[in-house]
C-alpha cells in the first residue's frame, strides 16, 4: 500500500509569485484535505476535496485554491504569494465514510522572500 | 468558536510515563485525535476516539476523555527516547470535514 507522497519538497519563491503544490493520496483513499503549518503552530485546515470538488473551506482568502483529479491526486495553488504563506504544506487523504482516519504526506516546505 | 489548547513543553526521563494533556471548546466534537510529528516530518496519526467513548488503549498508549469538561489525555507508558518528538491534540466536528489541531506538546525524553 503506497501512503500520501508530496512534491515538491522544498521550494523557494519571491512574493508575488504563483506556486503549485502536488499530492499523491494513499491508495483506496477518494478524500483529500491540504493544511498549512507555520513555523512553531499547529496546522490549520485550507480545503477538503471530495470527487473533485470542493468539500469544506477553512479561513483561507481566494488566492488559495486546489484540484483533485479522476486519479484522486491533488493540486494547490497559491496566487500572489506573500511572505507569511512560508510554512510547510501538508496533504492528507483519507477514504469518504472513514474521514477520521487521515494520512498525511511528509509535507512541502514552501519559502517566500 | 472551535480551539484546542495544549502545553507547550514536557520534559520525562526515559522508563517513565508521560502525560500529555488538551482541552477543546467544540462540543459538537465527533472524532479526538493525537498525532505525532517528528524533525522534518509529516505528521503521524497515533491514536483517535470517538466522543462516545470515555478511554481508548493501544498498546503503550492509552487515551482519556472526559466529555464533561472537554479534557483529552494522552499517557505513553515506558516513554523512550524515540518518544521524542512534538504531540498535536485535534478534533473533528460533526460533518468530519475541517480538523482543528492544537498547538502541539514538545516531548523531550532525557536517557
Amino acid at each position: 500500500e503506497t501512503g500520501v507522497t508530496q512534491s515538491p519538497t522544498h521550494l523557494i519563491k519571491t512574493r508575488g509569485q504563483q506556486v503549485t503544490l502536488r499530492c499523491s493520496s494513499q491508495s483506496g483513499h477518494n478524500t483529500v484535505s491540504w493544511y498549512q503549518q507555520a513555523l512553531g503552530q499547529g496546522p490549520q485546515f485550507i480545503f477538503q476535496y471530495y470527487r473533485e470538488e470542493e468539500n469544506g473551506r477553512g479561513n483561507f482568502p481566494p488566492r488559495f485554491s486546489g484540484l483533485q483529479f479522476p486519479n484522486y491526486s491533488s493540486e494547490l495553488n497559491v496566487n500572489a504569494l506573500e511572505l507569511d504563506d512560508s510554512a510547510l504544506y501538508l496533504c492528507a487523504s483519507s477514504r469518504q465514510g472513514a474521514d477520521y482516519e487521515q494520512y498525511f504526506g511528509p509535507g512541502t516546505r514552501l519559502t517566500v522572500t | 468558536g472551535e480551539d484546542v489548547e495544549q502545553s507547550l513543553f514536557l520534559s520525562v526521563r526515559e522508563g517513565d510515563s508521560s502525560v500529555i494533556n488538551c482541552t477543546y471548546t467544540d462540543s459538537s466534537s465527533t472524532y479526538l485525535y493525537w498525532y505525532k510529528q517528528e524533525p522534518g516530518a509529516g505528521l503521524q496519526l497515533l491514536t483517535y476516539i470517538f466522543s462516545n467513548m470515555d478511554m481508548k488503549q493501544d498498546q503503550r498508549l492509552t487515551v482519556l476523555l472526559n466529555k464533561k469538561d472537554k479534557h483529552l489525555s494522552l499517557r505513553i507508558a515506558d516513554t523512550q527516547t524515540g518518544d521524542s518528538a512534538i504531540y498535536f491534540c485535534a478534533e473533528t466536528n460533526t460533518g468530519g470535514f475541517k480538523t482543528i489541531f492544537g498547538a502541539g506538546t514538545r516531548l523531550f525524553v532525557k536517557a
